[in-house]
């Protein structure tokens, strides 16, 4: 299985704050990597596909991107709606494998 | 828009079998595939496999043994079995739409297993 390494494992940010998420994938899976967000209680949500792709409704403060065989996800601008924890997901190989997630919090 | 709803017993003896349905809604169970996954905090979120109504499912080798997916079409339900639990399979069980890129999620139904 395809090891998928997750940084930080938790962050306090103050609002407003630009936020960053790392992922690595323990081999090659190309732009394959997704990105979730779950806040306590509701169903995690899909946020980003294919490393960079918006899904619909989805507002633009949240990004992604890829360098090399480390990818990002950021939040520019932390609103308050934003504390959850998020977790990278690659699926480029059977079985799907996930992040170990990042918990956001206010400062 | 999609919705999915998971239901089923929160609390399994070791040894037996853990079942748990997912009733879908806002859409036809017939379009997609649809994946199991469960969350622990030993193990974090890890993929359980996804069935459709007219192919093979697909199993976390993992779990391959003990996993076994179905779908009723006239329900617009998929379920989960997975047998001889122990307490290693205590977790939050989430069924989603998707086959690699779960898109829509349920909230997820915790199960137990103790005895």
């Amino acid at each position: 299985d395809i090891q998928m390494t997750q940084s930080p494992s938790s962050l306090s940010a103050s609002l407003g704050d630009r936020v960053t998420i790392s992922c690595q994938a323990s081999q090659d899976i190309r732009s394959s990597l997704n990105w979730h967000q779950h806040k306590p209680g509701e169903a995690p949500k899909l946020l980003i596909y294919g490393t960079s792709n918006l899904e619909p409704g989805v507002p633009s403060r949240f990004s992604g991107r890829r360098s090399g065989a480390i990818f990002t996800f950021t939040i520019s601008g932390l609103q308050p709606e934003d504390i959850a924890t998020y977790y990278c997901q690659q699926s480029d190989n059977l079985p799907p494998t996930f992040g170990g997630g990042t918990k956001v919090e206010i400062k | 828009q999609v919705q999915l709803q998971e239901s089923g017993p929160g609390l399994v003896k070791p040894s037996e079998t853990l079942s748990l349905t997912c009733t879908v809604s806002g859409g036809s169970i017939t379009d997609s595939y649809w994946s199991w996954i469960r969350r622990s905090p030993g193990k974090g979120m890890e993929w359980i496999g996804y069935t459709h109504h007219s192919g093979p499912s697909n199993y976390n080798p993992s779990l391959y043994s003990r996993v076994s997916m179905s779908i009723d079409t006239s329900r617009n339900q998929f379920s989960l079995r997975l047998t001889s639990v122990t307490t290693a399979d205590t977790a939050v069980y989430h069924c989603a739409r998707g086959k690699a890129t779960p898109d829509s999620w349920g909230r997820g139904t915790l199960v137990i297993v103790s005895s």
